[in-house]
């Protein structure tokens, strides 16, 4: 069972724009956390933002967390074409030792 | 920078036949994970153990896969008898403790069976 649910499933835009993505989930969190994969690889942890936190940043990367509607953003800004990847969030529900990642969101930025 | 070797890379085998994959997590990692990934989806857990014990395989199934990490360093993960549907990546990754912490993955091993 995946616990978190990303949107869009996929995204397409052009180098430099901006991109967005965001994360609905079910139960009560510690912390969420996005990573990133590229095709056919492992997966590259981005950022980690805990039930206590509303914003975090991190070189062009941007998290929400909205503890109160179970969602996450992630904004990707000034866009390169090495973002291409699928972008997946995690979460590691309070009181459990299990961090349960969702579908994905496919980026393809075209340059 | 320390990082979590998997192998083989890639693994191709016949249904009915065995296959073991290997793990080695980042030196000083207590926690070790092995995921199931079928292309398109995220990452599903297998198994989770904290040293050398488990801690969640819930969803491992266990009347053909097995999983054991014997002095609580690297770890084997093996399918007998292989089906179709094992047709995934399966991917290794460790973090400091459990629950919390941010996991480093390994690059994978991508099983096709026919």
């Amino acid at each position: 069972s995946q616990q978190g649910e990303e949107d869009p499933q996929a995204l397409s835009i052009q180098e430099g724009e901006n991109a967005t993505m965001n994360c609905s989930y079910k139960t009560s969190i510690n912390n969420l956390q996005w990573y990133r994969q590229n095709s056919g690889r492992g997966l590259v942890h981005l950022i980690l933002i805990r039930s206590n936190e509303r914003e975090k940043h991190s070189g062009r990367l941007r998290v929400t967390l909205d503890t109160s509607k179970k969602s996450s953003s992630l904004l990707i800004t000034a866009s390169r074409a090495a973002d291409t990847a699928s972008y997946f969030c995690a979460t590691a529900t309070t009181g459990g030792f299990k961090t349960i990642f969702g579908a994905g969101t496919r980026l393809f930025v075209k340059a | 920078e320390a990082e979590v070797a998997q192998s083989p890379r890639y693994k191709i085998t016949e249904k009915s036949q065995a296959v073991a994959f290997w793990c080695d997590p980042i030196s000083g990692h207590a926690t070790l994970y092995w995921y199931r990934q079928i292309l398109g989806q995220g990452p599903e857990l297998l198994v989770q153990f904290q040293d050398e014990s488990v801690v969640d395989d819930s969803q491992l199934p266990k009347d053909r896969f097995s999983a054991e990490r014997l002095k609580g360093v690297d770890s084997t993960l093996k399918i007998q008898p292989a089906e179709l549907g094992d047709s995934a990546m399966y991917l290794c990754a460790s973090s400091l403790a459990v629950g919390e912490e941010t996991q480093y993955f390994g690059p994978g091993t991508r099983l096709l069976v026919l």
